[in-house]
């Protein structure tokens, strides 16, 4: 089982949509979660970090359940220029940093 | 501006050819870390390094080599290159604070390809 699992998608939705992906992970020590944006072969940056108790940012809600390990990130009304590929990021402390493989999204006009 | 600067961003050469990607950030970040991303695989941790002369493993170290001599430069260095090292590479930079660390800040990648 990979260490943090994603699908890959893609998700092709139309604008104005809500769309919502998941990230599970395996090991319970984990500690930081956050979501990062890829355009295509360029540098991760980053969308949000998880918090517990859940947190929004604009348009984007990012939300973490330990218990069942996997996080969330949902997108509502879909911008044209929300199309790229979601990276789910989940830190051990200081050493460890495990990216998923991204979940692609094409938001169609 | 703050930022993390790799170079070359481009690169072909040949196998066995010693080569050397630096990394330089300049927001006096402890934490440095260098990542291949491969198609389906995703991006993988090659080594990481908490502060100046210390430096550690990642998932996929076989055939790299890394050195923290200073606080801002992290390079990676490919001893003997090998066609299984094409790859597009990132170094990122992070504070630590306490347990927790922040949020990685990127450079713009290296694309190597090894002939």
């Amino acid at each position: 089982r990979k260490e943090v699992e994603q699908d890959p998608g893609p998700f092709n939705v139309p604008e104005g949509a809500t769309v919502a992906f998941n990230c599970t992970y395996s090991n319970s020590a984990s500690q930081s979660f956050f979501w990062y944006r890829q355009d295509c072969r360029k540098e991760p940056k980053l969308l949000m970090s998880v918090y517990s108790s859940g947190n929004e940012d604009g348009r984007f809600t990012a939300q973490l359940n330990r218990a069942s390990q996997y996080i969330s990130l949902l997108i509502r009304d879909s911008k044209l220029s929300d199309s790229a590929t979601y990276l789910c990021v989940v830190r051990e402390g200081y050493q460890k940093v495990t990216f998923g493989t991204g979940t692609k999204l094409q938001v169609i006009p | 501006e703050a930022q993390v600067t790799q170079n070359p961003r481009y690169l072909i050469t040949v196998t066995g050819k010693k080569l050397t990607v630096t990394c330089s950030q300049n927001m006096n970040h402890e934490y440095m870390s260098w990542y291949r991303q491969d198609p389906g695989l995703g991006l993988r941790q090659i080594y990481y390094s908490m502060n100046v002369e210390v430096t550690d493993k990642g998932d996929v170290p076989e055939g790299y080599k890394v050195s923290r001599k200073e606080k801002r430069n992290f390079p990676l260095i490919l001893e003997s290159p090998s066609p299984n090292q094409t790859s597009l590479y990132f170094c990122a930079s992070s504070l630590i604070r306490g347990r927790f660390t922040g949020e990685l800040f990127f450079g713009e990648g290296s694309r190597l390809t090894v002939l």
